[in-house]
Formats: C-alpha cells, sequence, structure tokens
C-alpha cells in the first residue's frame, strides 16, 4: 500500500514551458486535492476533485488546470509556467470531502527560472 | 488566522519535556479540525484531529485542546523526542465549503 504517490519529486522549467504534475492514491478514496507550499505559508489548496467527474477551483486556481483521470489518479497543468509557480506542489486524498483527514503524497519541488 | 510571513513561529524544548503548540483559527463556522506534523522535505502527516462537538481529545503523547470562544487550538505533545523535531500544522475544515485552511505552521526543535 503505497497511499499517495506523486512524480516527478523534482522539476526545473523556463518561463512559458508545460507540464504535468502526477499523483495516484491506492486507497480507493473518492477526495483528491492539489496543494502549493510556498516558504514560510502554509499549503494552499490550487484544485479538488470531490469525486470521480468532478473538479472545483480551490484558492489559488490562476495558471493551473486539473484533471480527475480516474478514481486513482489526478494531475495537476501548468500550461504555461511563471516564476510565480516556483513551489513545492502536494497531492492529497481523503475519504470523502469534508470532515475527513488528508493523506499527503511526498511533494514536487518545482522551480521556474 | 495565524500570521502570515516568511518568518515561521518558533519553539525550542529540551528532550523529555512537555510541549505545547498553539493555532488561532479564523471562522467561527469551522467544525473539524487536524494538527499535521511536516519533517523537512516530506509530505504533511495527520497526527490528531477533533471536531466542533468537542473540547479534547488524546492520542497517543499527544492532546489537542478546542477553545471555540475564542477560536483557539493547541497542540500539547507530552514527553517530547527528538523525532519530534518538525514544523506543525493546524488545518480547520469549515462547514461551508469542501476546503480546508492551513496556517502558516509552528517549527518545533527538541535539544537533546
Amino acid at each position: 500500500n503505497a497511499g499517495v504517490t506523486q512524480t516527478p519529486k523534482f522539476q526545473v522549467l523556463k518561463t512559458g514551458q508545460s507540464m504535468t504534475l502526477q499523483c495516484a492514491q491506492d486507497m480507493n478514496h473518492n477526495s483528491m486535492y492539489w496543494y502549493r507550499q510556498d516558504p514560510g505559508m502554509g499549503l494552499r489548496l490550487i484544485y479538488y476533485s470531490a469525486s470521480e467527474g468532478t473538479t472545483d477551483k480551490g484558492e489559488v486556481p490562476n495558471g493551473y488546470n486539473v484533471s480527475r483521470l480516474n478514481k486513482r489518479e489526478f494531475s495537476l497543468r501548468l500550461e504555461s509556467a511563471a516564476p510565480s509557480q516556483t513551489s513545492v506542489y502536494f497531492c492529497a486524498s481523503s475519504v470523502q470531502d469534508r470532515g475527513y483527514e488528508q493523506y499527503f503524497g511526498p511533494g514536487t519541488r518545482l522551480t521556474v527560472t | 488566522g495565524e500570521s502570515v510571513g516568511l518568518h515561521l513561529p518558533t519553539l525550542s524544548v529540551q528532550e523529555g519535556d512537555n510541549s505545547i503548540i498553539n493555532c488561532a483559527y479564523s471562522n467561527s463556522a469551522s467544525d473539524y479540525f487536524i494538527w499535521y506534523k511536516q519533517e523537512s522535505g516530506k509530505g504533511p502527516q495527520f497526527i490528531i484531529d477533533i471536531r466542533s462537538n468537542m473540547d479534547k481529545r488524546q492520542g497517543q503523547r499527544v492532546t489537542v485542546l478546542l477553545n471555540k470562544t475564542v477560536k483557539h487550538l493547541s497542540l500539547q505533545i507530552a514527553a517530547t523526542q527528538p523525532g519530534d523535531s518538525a514544523v506543525y500544522f493546524c488545518a480547520e475544515n469549515r462547514n461551508t465549503g469542501n476546503q480546508f485552511y492551513f496556517g502558516t505552521g509552528t517549527s518545533l526543535t527538541v535539544i537533546p
């Protein structure tokens, strides 16, 4: 049982490049989330998927898109990376979308130059 | 909520002492709270949770206290160990919507 896995672990992009961050969970959870974490700040929600087939914006969605590919997988896409998107990105999952703990992946450290 | 800034609040304790980490949450409609621990280079890890119909909840070496009157949450760690050194976050789940809001965190250092 691997929990929540993320790829890649590290990535460096040039401004304007695109990339997709991958996330998968093997806990049969219904809800999945993407957060970003900047130095000295708490996690901020980018997008979430309450259940397979649905996605919703979080606190900081601009510049990102998501796809809930199936129950296990939830990807985050940066269409045109900007230096302001330099951050550590965490994927998480939970049984349901309210009132349940979230399990986090190990994170992807992204640098945009 | 907690103050936002580039510098985390820090707490240093001697090994074996008890630690208390505080969190002020912002929304009186929040009804579910979690404490997470984050070690350097890793994702947040669940420690303990509490719902708004409770004032106190105990786990293994940890206790969470909730004071809804002043919107304050605390995490008590008994007999703090070097392995407890990490950043601790509180998160609140507001009952209007599906999002968790995270505090900026407190960095705990345990001195052997």
